[in-house]
Order: C-alpha cells, then structure tokens, then sequence
C-alpha cells in the first residue's frame, strides 16, 4: 500500500517557540492532506484540509493563524504550530489521498508535540 | 454535522474470547471505515464498507454494515494479544473522514 511519512515523529519545544512538522507521501501523488490531533485516550479531529497549491480549509474552532498549513507540491504537506503553548501539546497525524472523490486516505505514524 | 459514537469506550476480554464493537452514525453512511490504532502511531487500515448489508472478513476480524447504512459492527473472534489497541471507525464525508469515539481493547492473556 501506499505509504506516508511524518518528520519529525516527536518533538519538545519551549512555550512561544514554532514548531514545524512534515507530512510526505512516499509513492504517490497526494492532492489531498488531512491534518488531524488526537488527545490521550480521545479519537482523532480533523483539523484541516489541504490541496496542493491552494489554501487549506480548516474545521470549525481551529486558528488558522496558530497552525499553518502548507501544500506545496503533491507530495509535502507541512504544519507550523506557531507561538506554541502547553495546550498545543498532543499528538498530530497527517492522511493523504490521491485525486478523485471517495480516494482512500492514508494515514502517516503522526508526531507528539510536547510543549513544555 | 455527522458523529460517529462508538461503544464500548474500552474493553477487557481473556485471550481467545469474541468480541464486538459498534459505531453508530447520526447520518446515513456512504463510505464507513474501520481502522486500528496502536497508541502513539499512526493508524492501520482494515476495513471499509459502502453498500448496506455488507459483510467483509480478514483473518479473524468481519465487519457489518447495516441495511439501513446507520450501524457498522466490527467483531473480532479467538481474540490475541496483538489484537489490543484502539479501533476506529471513520464515516467517509465528501472527501473528509469524520471519526467515532474510538473504543480501546486489551486482551489480556
């Protein structure tokens, strides 16, 4: 299958610091990545959609100032938490898919954010 | 918005005993998603079902979709440690993947 990849897969930063994580898909074109963050012992929220070369689309509640998304070829997606704080700790994990609607989406091994 | 609400939250189960787990849609379902998460790593495919009724198997794990397409059950049997971890289900919505509650199993020996 196809396969996605997230650098780095953990971090620790200081409070206020950006912190940038990279989700790549390996061996196929993604037109499309999924941002999610998963809380201990909680599912996973999406947090935004990306395309590749427009500006991403984010769920109700997230602060698109705080986390920036870039998609800037089919097969980068970043997030830059920005001015992170204690509560931005958490576990971020990427999904991309290929074109078309209904395209399977595949899931990289996600990063932990420790903001200390 | 569509929610997914998964039950139990967790489970224990003695190793080799069955197992079910359910996630119930507040909308129809078009696309419905079964994942398994080992805690702190990424999510690993198994399953997906589209058309109502529909019944899929792989190794020791089957998976149901209802006819009515608001119900999956994910039903595990002769369940093994390697089993443990946290399943998913995920209701495809347009190109987005909307996930239940997630339910936490731990099969212990």
């Amino acid at each position: 299958g196809a396969v996605v990849s997230q650098h780095p897969s953990w971090v620790i930063c200081k409070s206020g610091t950006s912190v940038k994580i990279e989700c790549r898909s390996l061996d196929f074109q993604a037109t499309t990545m999924f941002w999610y963050r998963q809380f201990p012992k909680q599912s996973l929220m999406l947090m935004a959609t990306s395309n590749e070369g427009s500006k991403a689309t984010y769920e109700q509640g997230v602060e698109k100032d705080k986390f920036l998304i870039n998609h800037a070829s089919l097969t980068l997606s970043t997030l830059t938490v920005t001015s992170a704080h204690p509560e931005d700790s958490s576990f971020y994990i990427c999904s991309a898919s290929g074109p078309g609607p209904g395209a399977k989406q595949y899931f990289g091994p996600g990063t932990r954010l420790t903001v200390t | 918005s569509q929610e997914l609400e998964q039950s139990p939250q967790s489970l224990i189960v003695q190793e080799g005993k069955n197992l079910t787990i359910n996630c119930t849609s507040s909308k129809t379902l078009y696309g419905l998603y079964w994942y398994k998460q080992k805690y702190g790593e990424g999510l690993i495919f198994l399953m997906m079902l589209q058309k109502g009724g529909e019944e899929k198997s792989h190794e020791k794990i089957t998976a149901k979709l209802d006819e009515k397409k608001q119900q999956s059950s994910l039903h595990i049997t002769a369940s093994q440690p390697s089993h443990a971890g946290i399943y998913l289900c995920g209701a495809a919505n347009t190109d987005k993947l909307i996930f239940g509650t997630g339910t936490r199993l731990q099969v212990f020996p």
